[in-house]
């Protein structure tokens, strides 16, 4: 099993543009998440999704979109990049909601916006 | 005033020392309390779970939760060079199964 994996590792974007960061787990696992790690700041909760076609907004939603086609894809969407979005992102999932709930996370991706 | 705080640290501690770390919270709905291991570059990997008060060991590491000071704990004993990270507490209530409130991590280096 590769677990999470996420795409690209690095990425400079200049204001404005946009781009997809993609995430993928081969675990079969229900529930993924995207955050965003500042430096000091800790994780925040940008995006979750329960199953395929559901998604809700989490702490940081503003300037991100979401989608989930199948259970094992959970693509980030920044339409309009802005320098305050520079940060890790991480990408991660679990297998169930209650309980424990372990979430496993991908590498990230290092995202700079200029 | 943020939901849960933790010292940045950076903490330097010789090895074989036993490393305290630690975070407090606001939120008294807080059930569930996580800790996490993220080496550079890396993503995060869960460590320790313990629900509700109480300790919790495994192996070289010991979880604390005092509810009632809204305080809690990691123990490391004999602390190696491979322990130095940045560990991260996490922590959620039952409510909101899908929402996990983080500490900003604490930097640990363990000199051999």
């Amino acid at each position: 099993n590769a677990g999470v994996t996420q795409t690209p590792k690095f990425r400079i974007l200049k204001i404005g543009q946009s781009m997809t960061l993609q995430c993928a787990q081969d675990m079969n696992h229900n529930y993924m998440y995207w955050y965003r790690q500042d430096p000091g700041m800790g994780l925040k909760l940008i995006y979750y999704s329960v199953g395929a076609g559901i998604t809700d907004k989490g702490e940081v939603p503003n300037g991100y979109n979401v989608s989930r086609s199948t259970t094992e894809d959970f693509p980030l969407r920044l339409e309009l990049a802005a320098p305050s979005q520079t940060s890790v992102y991480f990408c991660a999932s679990s297998l169930e909601a209650g309980g424990n709930n372990e979430q496993f996370f991908g590498p990230g991706t290092r995202l700079t916006v200029l | 005033q943020k939901e849960v705080e933790q010292d940045p640290g950076p903490l330097s501690v010789p090895e074989g020392a036993i490393v305290s770390l630690n975070c407090t919270y606001s939120n008294s709905a807080f059930q569930y309390f996580m800790w996490y291991r993220q080496y550079s570059r890396k993503g995060p990997e869960l460590l320790m779970y313990t629900y509700s008060s109480g300790n919790k060991e495994d192996g070289r590491f010991t979880a604390q939760v005092d509810k009632s000071s809204k305080y809690i704990s990691l123990f490391i004993r004999d602390s190696q060079p491979s322990d130095s990270a940045t560990y991260l507490c996490a922590m959620r209530d039952l409510a909101n199964f899908n929402k996990f409130y983080f500490g900003s991590g604490t930097k640990l280096n363990v000199k051999p």
